[in-house]
């Protein structure tokens, strides 16, 4: 089946520096990609919309400045989080379309930890 | 209010037992409903579709009532593997396919 990869699955990193987190498509070409975000104990939360070759729709009271998002390929999108500061820290999860509009199955990354001390 | 709404749990349950999940949601625009698990700190996989008509899998049993904006989740037969996080997700249909919104999710957890 169709299969979505996140790398890194964990990084800890120095406050104020800046993390990139990759979602890949394995086996499909995923022209939405889509950014969510779970602190501990909450449900996923929806970031951002990627779209392949144009700027990525942001959700109210997202950063767009702070969280950079790149969807460059059909098959690679990528999150920065830029100038990291503790609160962060997240579980970060990216998912992917397998295609047909209203029909095609999502899938999920694997998810990428991020501890910003 | 929250979009998708769901019983806060947990659900603790012995092995056999049979449980179910509520969920509500407040946009009548919602094309498609799913039920998602999700494991402590991995991401969420899918459980199963709902449909209108009602539809099983195994042990599994989900509805959909959209007069009622109302999805259920019925587990019979409880094993120790069912353990986990239960999020009701709905997803919004046309050009925002794929934009899914989360429930807070349901803890069930199954003892011996």
């Amino acid at each position: 089946g169709a299969v979505v990869s996140q790398h890194p699955s964990w990084v800890i990193c120095k406050s104020g520096t800046s993390v990139k987190i990759e979602c890949r498509s394995l086996d499909f070409q995923a022209t939405t990609m889509f950014w969510y975000r779970q602190f501990p104990k909450q449900s996923l939360m929806l970031m951002a919309t990627s779209n392949e070759g144009s700027k990525a729709t942001y959700e109210q009271g997202v950063e767009k400045d702070k969280f950079l998002i790149n969807h460059a390929s059909l098959t690679l999108s990528t999150l920065t989080v830029t100038s990291a500061h503790p609160e962060d820290s997240s579980f970060y999860i990216c998912s992917a379309s397998s295609g047909v509009p209203n029909t095609g199955e999502l899938f999920f990354g694997e998810g990428s930890r991020l501890t910003v001390l | 209010r929250k979009e998708v709404e769901q019983d806060p749990g947990p659900f603790n349950v012995p092995e056999g037992a049979t449980v179910a999940f509520n969920c509500t949601y407040s946009n009548s625009a919602s094309q498609s409903f799913f039920w998602y698990r999700q494991d402590c700190r991995k991401e969420p996989k899918l459980l199963m579709s709902v449909y209108s008509s009602g539809n099983e899998d195994g042990r599994f049993t989900a509805q959909l009532n959209r007069a009622s904006q109302y999805i259920s989740l019925l587990i019979r037969d409880s094993k120790l593997s069912d353990s986990a996080t239960y999020l009701c997700v709905s997803n919004a249909g046309g050009t925002s396919y794929g934009k899914l919104t989360f429930g807070q999710g349901t803890i069930l957890t199954v003892h011996p």
